[in-house]
């Protein structure tokens, strides 16, 4: 069974802080993604990463997938309290690419 | 244009009912897919369909939990004979196609509660 881990679990800063969150596997993932929830909604694609070491920018995020493709990295700069919400990386199982493995999530509350 | 809908949005029932989730997915989206969410975890996979037939239900937790999706549209997740533990929010998704390249969209879930 692939797991994703994420951390941290939960994250709670002042608006205009840099952070990094993180989600690891002990398995090699053909691509992983990175959603965001907010309460009450489903979540909501945020980005694609699918060649090892690549990285990704969608305005202040910034998303990395690790050279050996078991890990990826989210980074926000300068976070808003617009970014507060449950992200989520997901992979494809294996032998399953429309079958998705999601992490626990990291909680972020962005305080004002 | 129309997101993936879910109804009800909320539904409580006791143990031992038997529940129906409904999901409409985008129009024109051919795979469609449920996922479990219970509070404090990522969303689970249950079943994805191509079309009218279920491609993967390796998800259901056991017996009581079917879903179809007769006419390749909307979608019935149903469950028997509830029980507390299966309390959670049911999330559905659709995308163009199975191809993992295809986003899923999701809709925004229907909250279980078992009393």
């Amino acid at each position: 069974t692939q797991l994703l881990e994420q951390s941290p679990q939960f994250l709670s800063i002042q608006e205009g802080e840099n952070l990094t969150v993180y989600c690891n596997s002990s398995s090699v993932f053909s691509s992983l993604q990175w959603y965001r929830q907010e309460p009450g909604e489903g979540p909501v694609l945020l980005v694609t990463v699918v060649t090892g070491g690549e990285v990704k920018k969608l305005k202040r995020l910034t998303f990395q997938f690790g050279d050996a493709r078991k890990d990826s990295s989210l980074h926000i700069t300068a976070a808003q309290p617009g970014d507060t919400g449950l992200y989520l990386c997901a992979g494809p199982s294996t032998g399953a690419n429309s079958k998705l493995t999601f992490g626990k999530g990291i909680t972020l509350s962005v305080r004002p | 244009g129309a997101g993936v809908s879910q109804t009800p949005s909320n539904k409580v029932t006791e143990k031992g009912k038997y529940v129906e989730l409904r999901c409409d997915p985008i129009s024109g989206h051919t795979a469609l897919y449920w996922y479990r969410q219970s509070l404090g975890q990522g969303p689970e996979f249950l079943i994805y369909f191509q079309g009218t037939g279920a491609a993967d239900d390796s998800g259901l937790p056991n017996d009581r939990f079917f879903a179809v999706r007769p006419e390749g549209s909307v979608s019935t997740l149903k469950i028997q004979r509830t029980e507390r533990g299966d309390s959670a929010v049911y999330l559905c998704a659709s995308s163009l196609t199975v191809s993992f390249t295809d986003t899923q969209y999701f809709g925004p879930g229907t909250r279980l509660t078992v009393l």
